[in-house]
């Protein structure tokens, strides 16, 4: 079945310092979404991209979908610790699937 | 808050036992979804209804079984608990039926404590 698997697992990073996470598919996406899940709290939705090499921008977060449309990444510039979260990127077939997700951790 | 509602939000018994979580959606939609988090898991999909019917299945076990009732909300069963079953389960609602199309707003998850 289809996969999505996201690196890093886990990444500790300074208060200040970029943070990116990276998502691939086993498969071809229609679109791919990101959620963010803070701790204790449950998963919440930030973006979806649709098109072949799409970029947005929400602030210090970008986020891509690659020309083949088979990964994704979401880059943080200057993470704060606001930032501290897991990151989940989804691809949809006739249900969403959840990536791996990738734990950030910021240090003050 | 995401405008989606789960109770109980805490739950803790025994294996062999049966529990229900419940969920009601957000206004208007029709769509709800449950999903299944363990420990430092990621989200494991388990059910989709849509309206009422049964949509999309997951990797859900044959002890647990689902149901969304006429007024939307819907139920999630689980019998026979093993120690296994603990973790956070979460219920999503969205619009339409197109499960990997819509935004999905997540309620606050039920989190099931098996003894």
């Amino acid at each position: 079945g289809q996969q999505v698997m996201q690196i890093p697992q886990y990444q500790h990073v300074q208060e200040g310092e970029d943070f990116t996470t990276y998502c691939n598919s086993s498969t071809t996406l229609s679109n791919i979404q990101w959620y963010k899940q803070r701790p204790g709290g449950h998963p919440v939705f930030l973006i979806q991209l649709v098109k072949s090499g799409e970029v947005k921008k929400q602030k210090r977060l970008t986020f891509q979908f690659g020309e083949a449309k088979k990964n994704s990444s979401l880059h943080i510039t200057a993470t704060q610790t606001t930032d501290v979260g897991t990151y989940f990127c989804a691809g949809p077939t006739d249900k969403l699937i959840f990536g791996t997700g990738t734990r950030l951790q910021v240090f003050p | 808050d995401s405008g989606v509602t789960q109770t109980p939000k805490h739950l803790i018994t025994a294996t062999g036992q049966r529990v229900t979580l419940r969920c009601s959606p957000r206004s208007g939609d029709l769509s709800v979804y449950w999903y299944q988090q363990s420990l430092d898991q990621g989200l494991q999909f388990l059910i989709q209804y849509y309206n009422g019917e049964e949509r999309a299945k997951g990797n859900i076990l044959e002890r647990f079984s689902a149901q969304q009732f006429p007024d939307l909300h819907s139920e999630l069963n689980l019998s026979s608990l093993e120690l296994g079953d603990s973790a956070l389960y979460f219920c999503a609602s969205s619009v339409e039926g197109s499960g990997g199309l819509d935004t999905q707003y997540f309620g606050p998850g039920t989190r099931l404590t098996v003894l």
